[in-house]
Formats: C-alpha cells, sequence, structure tokens
C-alpha cells in the first residue's frame, strides 16, 4: 500500500514568510510524529499527535512553530515568521497504534530552504 | 535524558565484505528499544533492525545484526555481504518504554559500498 507521503518535497521560502508543510501518514495509522533534520545530524523530534490531539508537543523549538490534524489523518506543519535557522529537512513518520513497539514509518521528507 | 552517539562520521566497505557500524547509548531506563534506521539520498529513513532491550538474544534480520551489550549500553549493527544498495547514511535510535514516546537519534554514520 501507499507510504508516508509528504508535500512540498521542497520549499524555498524568503526570511519573515509563512509555510505550511503537509503530511499524509499510512492509512489508519493514529500515531504521527514531526522531526527535524538539519545536515549533518540526525533527526530530532518536534511533536507527536495520537488521533487528532497533540500528545506530547516539546520538542517544538518556539512558539513559531505550530501543528495540527484536524481529522486524525493528514498533519500539517505551520512555520510563522521563518528564519535562516529553520532551514532543514521536515520529516514525518506515522505508526499504526498506541504501542511502544510499533515500527514509525518515515515519508520522504520536505527540503525548506529559508533565504 | 537519553542520548545516542555514533563515533564513526564515515566509513567504507569493499562490495561483498562485511563491515560494523559502532552505536553508544546513555539512559537511566532498564527497558527501551533500539533501532537502526537507513537513510538513502532520497531522504527516506527505512528500518533496518530493531531489539528490545529485555530481550538476551541479538536481533538479526538477513545480512543485517546486530550486537547488543547491555551493560556497555552498545549497540552495534553487522552487515554482511556488502551491497552497492546498502550506501546510504545509517543512524541509531533509542525509544523509551512505556507510551508512545519519540526517536532519539544519533548524528549518524555514512557508509559507502566500493565495487
Amino acid at each position: 500500500g501507499a507510504g508516508v507521503s509528504q508535500t512540498p518535497s521542497n520549499k524555498v521560502t524568503e526570511k519573515g514568510k509563512y509555510v505550511e508543510l503537509r503530511c499524509d501518514p499510512i492509512s489508519g495509522h493514529t500515531a504521527l510524529y514531526w522531526y527535524r533534520q538539519s545536515l549533518g545530524q540526525g533527526p530530532e523530534f518536534l511533536i507527536y499527535f495520537q488521533g487528532t490531539g497533540a500528545a506530547d508537543d516539546s520538542g517544538l523549538p518556539n512558539d513559531r512553530f505550530f501543528a495540527v490534524r484536524p481529522e486524525g489523518s493528514v498533519s500539517t506543519l505551520k512555520i510563522q515568521r521563518t528564519e535562516r535557522g529553520d532551514s532543514a529537512v521536515y520529516l514525518c513518520a506515522s505508526s499504526p497504534r498506541v504501542a511502544p513497539t510499533d515500527t514509525q514509518y518515515f515519508g520522504p521528507g520536505t527540503r525548506l530552504t529559508v533565504l | 535524558a537519553q542520548t545516542v552517539t555514533q563515533s564513526q562520521p564515515e566509513m567504507s566497505v569493499q562490495e561483498a565484505e562485511t563491515v560494523t557500524l559502532s552505536c553508544t547509548y546513555d539512559t537511566s531506563e532498564s527497558n527501551y528499544y533500539l533501532f537502526w534506521y537507513k537513510q538513502p539520498p532520497s531522504r527516506q529513513m527505512i528500518l533496518v533492525i530493531r531489539q528490545e532491550a529485555y530481550k538476551q538474544q541479538n536481533a538479526t534480520e538477513n545480512r543485517f545484526s546486530v550486537n547488543f551489550q547491555k551493560a556497555a549500553k552498545s549497540f552495534s549493527l553487522k552487515i554482511s555481504d556488502s551491497q552497492l544498495g546498502d550506501t546510504a547514511m545509517y543512524f541509531c535510535a533509542f525509544m523509551k518504554h512505556g507510551g508512545n514516546t519519540p526517536l532519539v537519534f544519533g548524528k549518524g554514520t555514512r557508509l559507502s559500498v566500493i565495487a
């Protein structure tokens, strides 16, 4: 079946602009994660959804970052007043149920470049 | 907080040979999970192998196996009969047990398989 998809694949924006990054999880997966991967680093956790609610948003770096998942499926990561330091690959992952042993399946990421 | 350390930024191996990637971690948890993910240039993170900390037996998955040393907090990945398609970034990751928790990743090891 279809895997996790993310759009756009690449996004170039100017400093100060607003961007939205979209994640379509695997159908039926209830858990959804956002990670950020800076150049030369491993992914770092941003936020986790169980269903429609954000179960853990402790990784969001500041209040410019916000994410929603209104119907428990597609999620959108929103970044306001972008800064050059926000440039990174934003990865989304989903897993099928609330269980610590469930594998997280990753999408191909969105590469965000802030000029 | 948990940390994951991968001390080898880059490694190379001849096709058909065996290579071992190192990973150490720090945690005060007694029950947890460890993972190796592969990230090819397409950016998509692919699960290679998973180990439950309560299991003494090392996980294996075809050409991939781990050497899990719980007391030493070490979790190395051995790739046998290396193939050109194994060329990628490899990330070691940690997950706490007990409810959905995010993955904590190391900085990765870039593996090149040479023909």
